[in-house]
């Protein structure tokens, strides 16, 4: 696997609650993505970063926010978890503008 | 917003026969081409790219491409129960960092 680290890696929380995924990288590459994954949807864009500070939507970024103040952590928060965010959450990164590699995941459950 | 096909599965194949899947994608600007197999519980892991028309061979795998039909093939020669997995296709435009993902298709080799 790259250097790719994701914590936690299962989680499971209150509808309303606020939660905080953080992925690592030991690789400095310079994009990092976040994406979730559910059945019959494949993987879907939420935000991606294309360098410290620098962030921008994907398809499915409604009710997410992410920071990344250093090359190696991109952190993706929900701000009040709802149960249509249950989901298993990606991240991958990449040094080319298109292929990327993916981390372990993180499974979060909302109730 | 690209849209990419998979065809459905799930497809189940002898060991030692070839497994073919198939993508296609609505958008023609389209330029870079990805398949990558997920293990049940594991991460994307990136298999093959493509990005000129015409067959790429590696090992055992081939992946195919056709801009002008906007569709995209993988085959595995001389399956193995190793390969049982699920394939996503992947697509982007030229130095875009942002890949869509069909849904994907899952595959077993029985023995």
């Amino acid at each position: 696997d790259a250097g790719i680290t994701q914590s936690p890696r299962h989680k499971v929380t209150e509808t309303g609650t606020p939660v905080t995924l953080r992925c690592h990288q030991t690789e400095n590459h310079r994009y990092m993505y976040w994406y979730r994954q559910d059945p019959g949807h494949g993987l879907r864009l939420i935000h991606y970063s294309y360098g410290v500070k620098d962030t921008d939507k994907g398809e499915v970024s409604d009710g997410y926010s992410v920071s990344r103040s250093k090359t190696e952590d991109f952190l993706l928060t929900l701000e009040s978890a709802t149960s249509s965010q249950t989901s298993v959450y990606f991240c991958a990164i990449s040094e080319t503008a298109d292929t990327q590699y993916f981390g372990p995941g993180t499974r979060l459950t909302v109730l | 917003q690209k849209e990419v096909e998979q065809n459905s599965g799930p497809l189940s194949v002898p060991e030692g026969a070839i497994a073919s899947l198939n993508c296609t994608y609505s958008d023609r600007g389209s330029q870079s081409f990805f398949w990558y197999r997920q293990y049940s519980g594991k991460s994307p892991e990136l298999i093959m790219f493509i990005y000129s028309n015409g067959d790429k061979e590696d090992g055992r795998f081939t992946a195919q491409l056709n801009k002008a039909s906007q569709y995209v093939s993988l085959l595995i020669r001389d399956s193995q129960p190793s390969d049982s997995a699920t394939y996503l296709c992947a697509v982007t435009e030229a130095n875009d960092y942002k890949l869509s993902f069909g849904a994907g298709t899952t595959v077993t080799v029985r023995a």
